[in-house]
């Protein structure tokens, strides 16, 4: 069974650092790849998009993938106190054109 | 511009009842998913529909019906509730089948006792 793997956390940063947040993924043959934020009670908010090697940047968000590691992160540089949210990273398998599978999330507490 | 709107919010079935869940997107996406968040088990595809017309089972399809009305609109029905449909539902949509950047709806709670 294709499976994405996250540290359910929490992970706790203090407001101002660096937050790294991790992915796995089974499927070698993965082309594209989520990060997802939501909020206590609320739905997903798509936050990046990668599909090739490397780092993209959006703003105070990095994604980094690796596809030969079979590994993607995010890093949030100067973490606020309203980044802390449960985090989910999806991806898009090979042969299923239309369907994430998501990981369970990392839940991030950035603190004051 | 709303961009994915559901209804109803929130829902209490009684074991054996059936329900339709609304799904409504104004973004002219292609593409339209359910899904199911349950604690530990992340979210999970109910049913997909890839284009008008179309639908196609996901990972947890037992249960559940799914109807693709239009481009718009699409829902799913749950024909005899059981405790286990106990979940919090969002309906997804996006502009293209591959690559594709999902945008989801607020979500239906529903409990079913």
């Amino acid at each position: 069974q294709k499976e994405v793997e996250q540290n359910s956390g929490p992970l706790s940063v203090p407001e101002g650092a660096i937050a790294s947040l991790n992915c796995t993924y089974s499927d070698r043959g993965s082309q594209s790849f989520f990060w997802y934020r939501q909020y206590s009670g609320k739905s997903p908010e798509l936050i990046m998009s990668i599909y090739s090697n490397g780092d993209k940047e959006d703003g105070r968000f990095t994604a980094q993938l690796n596809k030969a590691s079979q590994y993607v992160s995010l890093l949030i540089r100067d973490s606020q106190p309203s980044d802390s949210a449960t985090y989910l990273c999806a991806v898009i398998d090979t042969g299923t054109a239309s369907k994430l599978t998501f990981g369970t999330g990392t839940r991030l507490q950035v603190t004051l | 511009n709303a961009g994915v709107t559901q209804t109803p919010k929130f829902q209490v079935l009684k074991t054996g009842q059936s329900m339709t869940l609304q799904c409504a997107q104004d973004m002219n996406h292609n593409s339209m998913y359910w899904y199911r968040q349950d604690p530990g088990m992340g979210l999970r595809l109910i049913y997909y529909s890839a284009s008008e017309g179309t639908t196609d089972k996901g990972e947890v399809p037992n249960g559940y019906n799914v109807s693709r009305l239009n481009k718009r609109e699409f829902s799913l029905r749950l024909e005899s509730a059981a405790p286990s449909q106990t979940s919090v539902y969002f309906c997804a949509s996006s502009a293209t089948v591959y690559p594709d950047e999902q945008y989801f709806g607020p979500g239906t709670r529903l409990t079913v006792t």
